[in-house]
């Protein structure tokens, strides 16, 4: 398809295992983005990605988590040992361009229909 | 920390009716704010924006009011129609170095026949 994909779309996992969650961004867009979404919360920012680099990998809310991407495409979310906090919703955006750059907005995003992971 | 607040999880309206959505924020670096829409089992897709220079942005159904002074922005949805039925995020930015949106909770808005 031409949107974000992204997979599993639900995955339930008992504490303590790694989880790996996928992205596959929009053809040609260099920045991708991860969100999560916990339970009536807004949408959290956790890494970006400006081609394979990383910059800032402060959003992360533990050593726990861990995210690359190759080839400037397909970005992989890995988080291990996983705890029942780490139940949310895992989103995946991707853009043209970086926003916040050159004026380019938030409205040039496009978002995946999300990963559900639950804990157990 | 929240910095961006919605503070009503639901509204319900009558088919034909305006609905309001409300959203306010903290951090007075923020210039640039829209709005998302997300259907069950969809990612938020991007409804409307504004520009901090600006006070009001309109896009046929969709008004988004800002008040800068207060730290609040609104968005209007005249009329409301079935279709309407989503969840709506408010979102900010700082467009000139900042790569990063931060997001409301989210408003469940429920449009009646």
């Amino acid at each position: 398809g031409a949107g974000v994909s992204q997979s599993p779309s639900n995955k339930v996992t008992e504490k303590g295992k790694d989880v790996e969650l996928r992205c596959d961004p929009i053809s040609g867009h260099t920045a991708l983005y991860w969100y999560r979404q916990s339970l009536g919360q807004g949408l959290e920012f956790l890494i970006y990605f400006q081609g394979n680099s990383a910059p800032d990998k402060s959003g992360l809310p533990s050593d726990r988590f861990s995210a690359e991407r190759t080839g400037g495409s397909v970005s992989t979310l890995t988080i291990q040992r996983t705890q029942q906090e780490d139940s949310a919703v895992y989103l995946c955006a991707s853009s043209l361009a970086l926003i916040g750059t050159s004026g380019r907005a938030g409205g040039e995003l496009f978002f995946g229909e999300g990963s559900r992971l639950t804990v157990l | 920390d929240q910095q961006v607040k919605q503070n009503s999880p639901s509204l319900s309206v009558q088919e034909g009716r305006i609905s309001i959505l409300n959203c306010d924020y903290t951090n007075s670096m923020f210039d640039y704010f829209l709005w998302y829409k997300k259907y069950p089992a969809e990612g938020p897709t991007f409804l409307i924006s504004i520009s901090s220079i600006k006070d009001k942005n309109e896009d046929g159904r969709f008004t988004v009011f800002l008040n800068k002074s207060a730290k609040h922005l609104s968005l209007h949805i005249v009329p409301s129609q079935p279709g309407d039925s989503a969840v709506y995020f408010c979102a900010a930015m700082r467009r000139s170095n900042d790569y990063k949106l931060s997001f409301g909770a989210g408003t469940t808005v429920t449009v009646r026949a």
